[in-house]
């Protein structure tokens, strides 16, 4: 069975940092495209960034270009998205994806979340 | 990295059959074959239905079907049941290598 499973959310003040993990079992990691999406509360869902499956590319939205980082340790079965001069608009439920197949095809599993709250 | 267009809501009665659309550019949805549909009910992670614009993920009801024409997407839920009552988002891989949501539509079950 297929689980991700997302940690390292938390309260941080505007300006600070937080690393978030995400912890994958069930299937071979290092053979997946892997994504952070993000939900503000009462809002909808907006991608965050992707890696391949080496870590060779990364993509990222806009709005965190420069500030975000995503990573990945195959050797661990990890994903990992560092969050650095966080600002309030940043709070939001952070769900950890895989997509369906070896291309990007559709996430397929979604982890359960974990919430980062950016206040003062 | 403008999100798709979706109506904000759409509603339909036990048995009917409702269409939801998914606008984008020629830049994303219109462009390729990788657009998805999500369902979300309250408090739940989001659940793939569809992916590669028609096919349906595993375990997925056949009375939800989607289809793609020019730069607009749709999915149609056939024989609406109450637990159709959900959020609904499309997304699209873009030409810039990133992916894009809809921004929801609130499915009610009159």
């Amino acid at each position: 069975e297929v689980q991700l499973v997302e940690s390292g959310g938390g309260l941080v003040q505007p300006g600070g940092s937080l690393r978030l993990s995400c912890v994958a079992s069930g299937f071979t990691f290092s053979s997946y495209w892997m994504n952070w999406v993000r939900q503000a509360p009462g809002k909808g869902l907006e991608w965050v960034a992707n890696i391949q499956q080496d870590g060779s590319e990364k993509y990222y939205v806009d709005s965190v270009k420069g500030r975000f980082t995503i990573s990945r340790d195959n050797a661990k079965n990890s994903l990992y998205l560092q969050m650095n001069n966080l600002r309030a608009e940043d709070t939001a439920v952070y769900y950890c994806t895989r997509e369906m197949y070896y291309y990007i095809s559709g996430m397929g599993y979604w982890g359960q979340g974990t919430l980062v709250t950016v206040s003062s | 990295q403008s999100a798709l267009t979706q109506p904000a809501s759409v509603s339909g009665s036990p048995g009917q059959s409702i269409t939801i659309s998914c606008t984008g550019t020629n830049s994303d949805a219109g462009g390729y074959k990788y657009v998805s549909w999500f369902q979300q009910h309250p408090g739940k992670a989001p659940k793939l239905i569809i992916y590669d614009v028609t096919n349906r993920s595993s375990g997925v009801s056949n009375r939800f079907s989607a289809s793609k024409s020019g730069n607009t997407a749709s999915l149609t839920i056939s024989g609406l049941q109450a637990e159709d009552e959900a959020d609904y988002y499309c997304s699209s891989y873009t030409s810039s290598s990133t992916l894009v949501f809809g921004g929801g539509t609130k499915v009610t079950v009159l």
